[in-house]
């Protein structure tokens, strides 16, 4: 079964600095997508950076870029110089790839951001 | 360029009431999905449209929940004889029809039920 795990419940970072958010992921699936979303106290989860399983390089999105290490399983995201309006939930997913499940995204349980000044 | 809309974005309801949804997606999106998203954890997948058609349902949490998306434009997605259990965060989200691994989804803010 496929899986998203987020071991890092809150993280702390100050402004300007560059925080990673870890995730690690497990599937039997040769062919698979891993997204990352940003979820602010106001509800809506936004998009933002895609990594494709075959893509050699690793997707890079302005100040945030995705750490693929296929090997591994993992899919950490970077933040760059961290600003106060990244406090925010992330979370880590996985396209579902199931005939029964069309293209459903499994989520992870998501890590805190906080960005202090 | 309108992302996805939901509506209401709260609701209170006592238990046993039934209650619906809207969720109307960005215009040229075919595929539509409904979450739930309880405190403290991501989405949980419930059920997905295709234009019209409803492709999985088999994860919708019992019976007394379902969905419908009639013309293919906007969704509802109605509880009947609402528990307390019920109460979380209902995300809609749309994707164009791509290629398969890129359809991202677009997510709308949410409708948040609380059941007494």
């Amino acid at each position: 079964a496929q899986k998203i795990t987020q071991t890092q419940p809150g993280m702390f970072v100050q402004e300007k600095e560059a925080v990673t958010l870890d995730c690690t992921y497990d599937t039997s699936d040769q062919s698979y997508g891993l997204f990352w979303y940003k979820q602010p106290s106001s509800g809506e989860m936004i998009f933002l950076i895609y990594q494709g399983s075959y893509d050699e390089q690793n997707a890079t999105e302005g100040r945030y870029s995705l750490n693929f290490q296929k090997a591994r399983k993992s899919a950490n995201l970077v933040i760059s110089a961290s600003q106060l309006g990244d406090s925010a939930m992330y979370f880590c997913a996985m396209r579902e790839v199931s005939n029964q499940a069309g293209t459903a995204l499994i989520f992870g349980k998501g890590t805190t951001l906080s960005v202090s000044s | 360029d309108t992302g996805v809309s939901q509506n209401p974005r709260h609701k209170i309801t006592k238990r046993g009431q039934n209650v619906t949804f809207r969720c109307d997606p960005i215009s040229e999106h075919n595929r539509l999905y409904w979450y739930r998203q309880t405190l403290g954890q991501g989405p949980e997948f419930l059920t997905y449209f295709q234009n019209e058609a409803q492709l999985e349902k088999s994860r919708l949490l019992s019976d007394r929940f379902s969905a419908e998306r009639p013309k293919g434009s906007f969704s509802t997605l109605e509880i009947q004889r609402t528990e307390q259990g019920d109460s979380a965060m209902y995300l809609c989200a749309s994707s164009p029809l791509t290629r398969l691994g890129t359809d991202t989804q677009y997510f709308g803010p949410g409708t948040r039920l609380t059941v007494l």
